[in-house]
């Protein structure tokens, strides 16, 4: 079985510019999610998803974070314009749907913004 | 509020030795579920063992166990014979409210770093 996807896996921008990481989950898995995680720290969830709808994006900037998962498949995380601290691996996460919660990670974004 | 502390930043031990990870949360939820994910220098995150709150039993997985205390609020992580693959930063996670509106979200601790010397 495939695991999570993303692309691209380090990517280096200059402060106010955009950019935009893809996610494509375990094939089946009903929700996503991304994370946040900054150097040193536990994951932090951004936006989930059920299907193509959005479950929890409480936490997601939303005045410069941005996220869609048409067709309930893959989906896109946007930042724009970037700031220095959004300096963080970007997690996409994919659940089953099984009670427990129990999800499975992707590689990560490494993003640097300088 | 739900929290999740782990007090520990960083631990080493030798290859072969056993280790404990520990991890302390404060939740009024009843039900809920506890994980234990690996994080290697790779980035990759790894599901390692997970626990039912409602489960008196403790979990294991090969040379991985818990050791969860409902009443204390506790979820510690016991590694026996280390290896050096078991390198990486550990992570315990809670899903807090299983079912409702906190379905499937992920409350993660601080993290610890774990190093295995040969």
């Amino acid at each position: 079985e495939a695991g999570v996807a993303q692309s691209p896996r380090y990517k280096i921008i200059e402060k106010r510019q955009s950019v935009a990481f893809w996610c494509n989950p375990i094939s089946g898995h009903a929700t996503l999610y991304w994370y946040q995680q900054i150097l040193g720290q536990g994951p932090k969830l951004l936006i989930q998803f059920q299907n193509n709808g959005v479950v929890d994006d409480s936490q997601l900037p939303k005045d410069r974070f941005s996220a869609e998962r048409l067709k309930g498949v893959d989906s896109t995380l946007k930042i724009q314009p970037a700031k220095l601290e959004d300096s963080a691996v970007y997690l996409c996460a994919s659940s089953p749907g099984l009670a427990s919660g129990e999800q499975y990670f992707g590689p990560g974004t490494r993003l640097t913004v300088t | 509020a739900q929290t999740v502390t782990q007090s520990q930043p960083e631990m080493s031990v030798q290859e072969a030795e056993t280790v404990t990870l520990s991890c302390t949360y404060d939740t009024s939820e009843s039900n809920y579920y506890l994980f234990w994910y690996k994080q290697p220098p790779s980035r990759q995150m790894i599901l390692v063992i997970r626990q039912e709150a409602y489960k008196q039993q403790n979990a294991t997985e090969n040379r991985f166990s818990v050791n969860f205390q409902k009443a204390a609020k506790s979820f510690s992580l016991k590694i026996s014979d280390s290896q050096l693959g078991d390198t990486a930063m550990y992570f315990c996670a809670f899903n807090f409210g299983a079912g409702g509106t906190s379905y499937g979200k992920l409350t993660f601790g601080q993290g610890t770093i774990l190093t295995v010397h040969p």
